[in-house]
């Protein structure tokens, strides 16, 4: 079956920091993948997807690039802000399924 | 756009009582999903549907759920009996279809079974 596996949290950093999330997968089909974000009490966003391998997705200074040789979908932003503390979820949908399979989360904190 | 309606935000109930959650997808989108969230299992599909019928219900946890697309533009999601063990958010996504395609999130329904 499919699967996300992410690294565990909680990411601390110092506002400025360079940041990397990452985020191994395992499909069956020919996946696209995703990077959801999720602000405290609210429903996940759409941060950034890629939907074939070496594709490189890019939002908000964040971007993460499909490698299907090492099947991962790493998440890096140059300098990150306080603003973006919040929890990244790595997903994945496969061929012929719809549905989101979600890895277990990341929580970034970002200090001033 | 109003992006999908969730409701309740928060309900609380007493174990053994029936629940229901609603959901209202944005205009246009023909693919529905609820999705739960825990701490333990994290974020996993329930059920989705493509035009208002159901495609895959393989998450459903057993014969206590149930959902129903009865149009296009509602949703429910159904728990009877419910049990402590139900607690958890429950996210309700929709998008145009088509396999890469954007699922856009509602708030959540933060359900509390006591």
């Amino acid at each position: 079956g499919n699967s996300v596996t992410q690294m565990e949290g909680p990411v601390t950093l110092s506002e400025e920091a360079f940041l990397t999330i990452n985020c191994t997968y395992t499909a069956t089909g020919y996946p696209s993948l995703f990077w959801y974000v999720q602000y405290p009490g609210e429903g996940l966003q759409l941060l950034l997807k890629a939907t074939k391998a070496d594709d490189k997705g890019s939002n908000k200074g964040f971007e993460a690039t499909y490698r299907k040789e090492t099947t991962s979908f790493h998440l890096e932003k140059g300098s990150v802000q306080v603003s973006d503390s919040a929890v990244y979820f790595c997903a994945l949908t496969d061929t012929g399924r719809r549905a989101l399979t979600f890895g277990s989360g990341t929580r970034l904190q970002v200090q001033p | 756009d109003a992006g999908v309606i969730q409701s309740p935000r928060h309900e609380v109930t007493e174990m053994g009582q029936e629940v229901t959650l609603r959901c209202k997808p944005i205009s246009g989108h023909n693919s529905l999903f609820w999705y739960r969230q825990t701490m333990m299992r994290g974020l996993e599909l329930l059920i989705y549907f493509n035009n208002n019928v159901p495609i895959d219900d393989s998450g459903m946890p057993e014969d206590r759920f149930s959902a129903k697309m009865p149009n296009a533009s509602f949703s429910t999601l159904k728990i009877q009996p419910s049990e402590p063990r139900d607690s958890a958010v429950y996210f309700c996504a929709s998008s145009l279809g088509g396999e890469n395609n954007e699922q856009f999130f509602g708030p959540g329904t933060r359900l509390t079974v006591l």
